[in-house]
C-alpha cells in the first residue's frame, strides 16, 4: 500500500455486533475519507473528517482521528448482513490525489 | 443523484491494443481523478484534472494518456496494452481540490481484461 496499514485486514462478525476497523497513515494529512467496496464494484464514499477534527459521526458509523499517532479508526455500531464490503480509508496531504490504505475485509454473518 | 458515469463498464483486448475509458463527472464537478486497482489491490492514483488542466500525476504509465475536455468528461488512453494492465480502473470527481475537503465520489469503475 502507498499510504499505510490498515487493522485488521479481514474481519469477521455476527449481524448486531459492532466492527472496529483501524487505519494508519504515514505523511500529515488535510482529511481522511472512508469508503466501502462491495466486491468489485464502486467506491462508496461514507465519511470525510478533517486534520482538526477529532470525531465524528454518521448514523451508525464513528470515526475517530488521532493526527499524533497518524491512525484513524471506523466504528460501524448494529452491524448487518450488508455491510459486508471493504473498507479503505484514504487520504490527503497536498495535491489533488487521494492515498489509500490496504482496506480491512468485513464479514458479518447473519 | 447523478453519479460519476464510466463506460465501458468491461472491456477485452489484447497484448498490444489500444483501449479507451470514459468518465463522466457529477455535473458541475471540476476535478476528475483516475485511479487503478488491481485484484485484491488498493486503488491506485494514476493523475487528475482540475478545470481542464492536468493537477496532479501518480503512477501512470508512459503508455497511458489521460485528459479532461471542456465539458469537464475525461477520457483514459491506454495504448501497448499488457496483461498487467488488467484491472478495474475508477474515475473520481470532486466540486474543487479534494484537498480542500471536498468530498471524492467514485463511479463504478470499468473492468478491463487483456489477454
Amino acid at each position: 500500500s502507498q499510504q499505510g496499514e490498515e487493522d485488521p485486514q479481514a474481519l469477521s462478525i455476527q449481524e448486531g455486533e459492532n466492527a472496529t476497523m483501524n487505519c494508519s497513515y504515514k505523511t500529515s494529512i488535510n482529511n481522511l475519507q472512508w469508503y466501502r467496496q462491495n466486491s468489485g464494484r464502486g467506491l462508496v464514499h461514507l465519511i470525510l473528517i478533517r486534520s482538526n477534527e477529532r470525531e465524528k459521526h454518521s448514523g451508525r458509523l464513528r470515526v475517530t482521528l488521532d493526527t499524533s499517532k497518524k491512525s484513524s479508526s471506523l466504528l460501524i455500531t448494529a452491524s448487518r448482513a450488508a455491510d459486508t464490503a471493504s473498507y479503505f480509508c484514504a487520504t490527503d496531504k497536498y495535491g489533488n490525489k487521494l492515498v489509500f490504505g490496504a482496506g480491512t475485509i468485513l464479514r458479518v454473518k447473519s | 443523484a447523478a453519479g460519476v458515469i464510466q463506460s465501458p463498464r468491461h472491456l477485452i483486448k489484447e497484448k498490444r491494443e489500444t483501449a479507451t475509458l470514459k468518465c463522466y463527472p457529477i455535473p458541475r464537478h471540476d476535478t476528475v481523478y483516475w485511479y487503478q486497482q488491481g485484484p485484491g489491490q488498493d486503488p491506485q492514483f494514476l493523475i487528475s484534472f482540475y478545470e481542464k488542466m492536468q493537477s496532479d500525476k501518480g503512477s501512470i504509465p508512459d503508455r497511458f494518456s489521460a485528459q479532461q475536455f471542456s465539458d469537464y468528461h475525461s477520457e483514459l488512453n491506454m495504448s501497448s496494452l499488457e496483461l498487467g494492465d488488467s484491472a478495474l480502473y475508477f474515475c473520481a470527481s470532486s466540486l474543487g481540490p479534494g484537498s480542500s475537503g471536498n468530498t471524492i465520489y467514485f463511479g463504478e469503475g470499468s473492468w478491463l481484461t487483456v489477454v
